[in-house]
């Protein structure tokens, strides 16, 4: 998998956007950036995804730079219910050793203040 | 659409023993992978199974194995327990379509494997 680099932990503060950035310089043309969440104990959910272009869904925004060497994620309003860890993953294209294989990091462990 | 569904959600065993979890994916989903989530290793990657088919395997021993039926559902399977099996483990499943942007994995909750 392209490597991942994410900061270990963010803070936010209820209300609030918080943007959750990612460093992904080794990605390859054609390779998507996912974002998923793991909230303590809980299976990761999925958040978001994508290639080039900007992607908001009702949970969050991706905002991918033109070189396409990082990635920013973005909750509009942070509530606590938000507090989770976060993992920026670029899975490799499907065939051979990367069927169904997502590899996490240590992610960021983002905390939503009151 | 329900979500995926994983039996049972707490399990404590004895070292020696073997254990079946099971894990029922997304209706129309047809891909399932298997996870390890443990405080010292993070989540790790068991395998994956496609229309029955074990199409790829992550750095385990021989103990894990699993299986996938006709429906999708699977089963993965521990033999000779031993104490750092302890752990969350975790099944996700996908449509694990030809098209990269339709591949995203959906988790279910986890079944947590205590080994005494």
């Amino acid at each position: 998998d392209a490597k991942t680099t994410q900061p270990p932990s963010m803070d936010c503060a209820e209300g609030r956007a918080a943007n959750l950035p990612c460093n992904h310089s080794t990605i390859s043309g054609n390779e998507y950036v996912y974002w998923y969440r793991q909230i303590h104990s809980q299976g990761p959910q999925y958040i978001i995804h994508g290639l080039k272009n900007n992607e908001t869904n009702e949970m969050a925004s991706l905002i991918i730079t033109e070189d396409r060497k990082s990635s920013t994620l973005i909750l509009p309003h942070a509530t606590l219910r938000d507090t989770a860890v976060y993992y920026c993953i670029v899975p490799p294209l499907t065939g051979g050793t990367s069927y169904g294989k997502l590899t996490f990091g240590q992610g960021t462990i983002l905390t939503v203040h009151p | 659409k329900a979500g995926v569904t994983q039996t049972p959600r707490y399990l404590i065993k004895t070292r020696g023993q073997q254990v079946t979890l099971s894990c029922s994916p997304i209706s129309g989903h047809r891909s399932v992978s298997w996870y390890q989530q443990t405080p010292g290793q993070g989540l790790q990657f068991l395998f994956e199974y496609f229309s029955e088919t074990q199409r790829n395997k992550g750095n385990f021993p021989g103990r894990f194995s699993g299986r996938q039926f006709s429906n999708s559902r699977s089963e993965m399977n521990v033999s000779t327990l031993e104490l750092g099996d302890s752990a969350l483990y975790l099944c996700a499943s996908s449509l694990a379509s030809n098209y990269p942007s339709r591949n995203e994995q959906f988790f279910g909750p986890g079944t947590r494997l205590t080994v005494l």
